[in-house]
């Protein structure tokens, strides 16, 4: 009953550093998501997929890049972190990303993410 | 574009007591609205939905919405805080995000505090 899964947790990097965030659902989900959440900001869309195959820019990509490597798996890099990407990010997915089947998304537990 | 406004950023009520949280929604055509619960380092969970069938919307954990469209209204209550109920809630909106997908457009949050 795993649902949506992110790793890692917490992670502190050094401004220039690279890094990537990983995210696996397992309901067989269409569609995935990536959000960063800022305090007071609510949470703001970076990057989505609407199907395997398919990745597309959101309201905040800048700084970032994903990879649909297969229908389970959405991956976030920074290929060099600045102190302004210190954030919480959420991996989410949802079983179809159209707007008629107005379906909800289901997150995961977030990456607490520290750049100095 | 749609928009969402939480009317207060903090709420707090004593247990046993009704619980109040108020949105208000901007959208051009039928929305989709979501209400999700954050608990302390934890990703959100989707309370209840909207989509367009009844207007009295019940949720998990004995939360309610009640979508008001002369009101732009989708506020979320309860008869009776629990303790457990201490968590962030989000009122959110599904937008048709360049047609392809059903992007969530997030309020800033109300915090609930519950007194014992």
């Amino acid at each position: 009953n795993a649902g949506v899964t992110q790793t890692p947790k917490f992670q502190v990097l050094k401004t220039g550093q690279s890094m990537t965030l990983q995210c696996a659902q397992d309901m067989n989900h269409n569609s995935m998501y990536w959000y960063r959440q800022d305090p007071g900001m609510g949470l703001r869309l970076i990057y989505y997929s609407a199907s395997e195959g398919t990745t597309d820019k959101g309201e905040v990509p800048n700084g970032y890049n994903v990879s649909r490597l297969n229908k389970r798996e959405f991956s976030l890099r920074l290929e060099s972190a600045a102190p302004s990407q210190t954030s919480v990010y959420f991996c989410a997915s949802s079983e179809s990303s159209s707007p008629r089947q107005r379906q909800p998304q289901h997150f995961g537990d977030g990456t607490r993410l520290s750049i100095l | 574009a749609q928009s969402v406004t939480q009317l207060d950023s903090h709420v707090s009520v004593s247990e046993g007591t009704p619980v109040l949280l108020r949105c208000n929604y901007s959208s051009s055509y039928s929305p989709s609205l979501f209400w999700y619960v954050q608990h302390p380092n934890k990703g959100l969970q989707l309370l209840l939905k909207y989509t367009s069938a009844a207007t009295l919307v019940k949720g998990i954990n004995g939360f309610e919405a009640e979508f008001k469209k002369s009101e732009t209204s989708f506020h979320l209550t309860k008869p009776s805080a629990h303790m457990s109920d201490a968590a962030e809630y989000f009122c959110v909106v599904s937008e048709n995000y360049g047609g392809a997908t059903n992007k969530l457009i997030f309020g800033t949050g109300t915090l609930l505090a519950v007194q014992p």
